[in-house]
């Protein structure tokens, strides 16, 4: 079966635009994670999703951030404004069930520039 | 601030060598300790994990050493091969919890 997939892959952006980055998860995934990589800094936890609910939202770094997941599927993590520091690779992650013990899968992620 | 320090930041190594990677971390809360590698263009995916009641896992050539005490855990990858260069990271979590502290990851490249 096919894993997880993001979308688009490379996105290049002018300081103060609005971006919007796709995930498609696992079918039949319950936990949706959000992840951002930076050169150096390892993975930073910035949200996840049990079905269409984010319970802890205070992994976003501001709230220029936000993030929804529509029937228990596709996720969209949606920057505004953004600003040149959001530069990343933006990660996201699916899991069977919630919880440290059911395993992530990653999606190749989406590189985010910002000029 | 980094929960979980990982060094070093890159490592070389010959082919048939021994690749070392060390974590520590400060939140004693935390019983679960993944290894995750990365490939250029690619996501993590896991590679191995370990929980604090043990001190030792081995899956084949990777094995985690971990010291309860000490607070740190390692990944040790003996006979290292030129296929092994990737980013290892280390995590550490609760069992109970769904987030996940990454280490800052490790440029491994085993040289043939």
């Amino acid at each position: 079966g096919a894993g997880v997939s993001q979308s688009p892959s490379n996105k290049v952006t002018e300081k103060g635009k609005d971006v919007e980055l796709r995930c498609d998860p696992i079918s039949g995934h319950t936990a949706l994670y959000w992840y951002r990589q930076s050169l150096g800094q390892g993975l930073e936890f910035l949200i996840y999703f049990q079905g269409n609910s984010a319970p802890d939202k205070s992994g976003l770094p501001s709230d220029r951030f936000s993030a929804e997941r529509t029937g228990g599927s596709v996720s969209t993590l949606t920057i505004q404004r953004t600003q040149q520091e959001d530069s990343a690779v933006y990660l996201c992650a699916s899991s069977l069930y919630w919880g440290s013990l059911n395993e992530q899968f990653f999606g190749p992620g989406t590189r985010l520039t910002v000029l | 601030q980094q929960q979980v320090k990982q060094s070093p930041q890159s490592l070389i190594v010959q082919k048939g060598g021994i690749s070392i990677i060390n974590c520590a971390y400060e939140n004693t809360a935390f019983d679960y300790f993944p290894w995750y590698q990365q490939f250029p263009g690619k996501g993590p995916a896991l590679l191995i994990a370990i929980r604090p009641d043990v001190s030792e896992k081995k899956e084949g050539r990777f094995t985690i050493s971990f010291n309860k005490s000490a607070k740190q855990f390692s990944l040790h990858i003996m006979d290292s091969q030129p296929g092994d260069s990737a980013t290892y990271f280390c995590a550490a979590s609760t069992l109970t919890g769904n987030q996940f502290y990454f280490g800052t990851g490790t440029s491994l490249t085993v040289i043939p």
